[in-house]
């Protein structure tokens, strides 16, 4: 069975804390990896997407990794501040056929106190 | 560009009754989905459409139709509503690239 684990399930930390999330997939045909950030009772934002043939993606204090061979992936975030408190999910893109199915991990809840 | 567009955002409904929940996007994007959210459970693909007038079922399509008539549109039917179908459901896009896009959600809640 397909799976996407994201260890810690809930993570607090004090603002200005340079911080990592992690994901991790069984099936090696995972093709790209997405990472998104859901406020509460909002839909997903996606933050990255890193495709099959990179390794990382950089947008402004995030920084996210996909090591295929290991079959992880990590969202680092440097000095973060309140207002990154949300809940992060990553998920696997499987290529196969007419679409590319998404397998989600359960999610991160990240709390960054003032 | 409104992305893309889900209504209603809130919907109770008693079981056995039926709505559709609607979803609209202004991007051009061939590919559809319709996902459920429950709690602890990550995101579970209902259905989904390569392009206008093709629809395919996902993990969990049971008690649930699609149509997609045009490019935009990809609206999710619930015929006789179930407690199970409480839910938070997306609808979302997809690029070439493979990614994907959500809507805001609509929260249901069968009675």
């Amino acid at each position: 069975k397909q799976e996407v684990t994201q260890i810690p399930a809930a993570l607090s930390v004090p603002e200005g804390e340079n911080l990592v999330l992690n994901c991790s997939f069984t099936d090696s045909a995972i093709y790209n990896l997405q990472w998104f950030r859901q406020d509460p009772g909002k839909g997903l934002t996606s933050l990255l997407l890193i495709q099959s043939s990179q390794r990382e993606q950089t947008s402004g204090r995030l920084n996210a990794s996909l090591d295929k061979s290991s079959g992880r992936s990590t969202l680092y975030i440097a000095a973060s501040q309140p207002g990154d408190s949300a809940t992060y999910l990553c998920a696997g893109i499987l290529k196969g056929g007419a679409t590319n199915k998404l397998i989600f991990g359960t999610g991160t809840l990240l709390a960054v106190q003032p | 560009n409104a992305g893309v567009t889900q209504t209603p955002k809130f919907r109770i409904l008693k079981i056995g009754q039926s709505m559709t929940l609607q979803c609209a996007q202004d991007m051009n994007h061939n590919y559809m989905y319709w996902y459920r959210q429950d709690p602890g459970m990550g995101l579970k693909l209902i259905y989904y459409s390569v392009g206008a007038g093709i629809t395919d079922k996902g993990e969990v399509p049971n008690g649930y139709n699609v149509s997609r008539s045009t490019t935009e549109d990809f609206p999710l039917r619930l015929e006789l509503a179930a407690p199970s179908q409480t839910s938070v459901y997306f609808c979302a896009t997809r690029v070439h690239t493979g990614e994907l896009f959500f809507g805001e959600g609509s929260r249901l809640t069968v009675l």
